[in-house]
């Protein structure tokens, strides 16, 4: 079993649709990572968690370290938003160093 | 600033060649990163890097070498490909090794091994 499992796999959405990503992960974690890659992209960083909630423009991310469970919200959802949405959980590796531990991701699509 | 930049963008091997995929951040960061990712599975972590003459092995680390001899480069050494490492392959860095900082990736190198 992933020590990270993101559902669902595969989102296709309405141009406005609220979306959701959700993120569980089975082991005990520093700090939640949230990232995009476009497609045939480079992926880069949206968010870092390790409690609460986060929001930069339409996106909103929120964690609850008891539940080890993460979402990810986008509002307002626009085609921009299709990409692939990466979880990754920072799992203590030694000395004051954490390895990323990764999901498989969520493929979104969002139609015009 | 560059951010982190990678050599080649594409590659197509022989199996038994080896190849040295080229990483380099400009942002003076002591934590460097090399992953695979391959269809249907997260990002895998290959060999990491704490600062300059310090690294050590990832998840999958077994066909590859790397070495740190400067803080701004991280190569990744193929030993003698395989069709196995077909990949798709992302350096990254981070101000340091703690797991609140954020990362910053490569655009990727697409390696077929044939």
């Amino acid at each position: 079993k992933n020590e990270v499992e993101q559902s669902p796999q595969n989102l296709t959405a309405q141009e406005g649709e609220f979306i959701t990503i959700n993120c569980s992960y089975s082991v005990g974690i520093s700090a939640l990572h949230w990232l995009q890659q476009h497609p045939g992209g480079g992926i880069v960083s949206l968010f870092m968690l390790s409690s609460g909630k986060k929001k930069h423009g339409r996106l909103i991310a929120t964690i609850n370290i008891q539940e080890k469970h993460s979402s990810l919200h986008i509002t307002a959802s626009h085609p921009r938003d299709s990409a692939v949405y990466i979880c990754a959980v920072a799992v203590y590796s030694g000395g004051s160093n954490y390895k990323l531990t990764f999901g498989k991701g969520t493929l979104l699509t969002v139609n015009p | 600033n560059a951010g982190v930049t990678q050599t080649p963008k594409f590659q197509v091997l022989k199996t038994g060649q080896s190849m040295t995929l080229q990483c380099a951040q400009d942002m003076n960061h002591e934590y460097m990163s090399w992953y695979r990712q391959d269809p249907g599975m997260g990002l895998r972590l290959i060999h990491y890097s704490v600062g300059a003459g310090i690294t050590d092995q990832g998840e999958v680390p077994n066909g590859y070498n790397v070495s740190r001899s400067t803080t701004e480069d991280f190569p990744l050494r193929l030993l003698s490909a395989a069709p196995s490492q077909t990949s798709v392959y992302f350096c990254a860095s981070s101000s340091n090794g703690r797991s609140y900082n954020e990362q910053f990736f490569g655009p990727g190198t697409r390696l077929t091994v044939l």
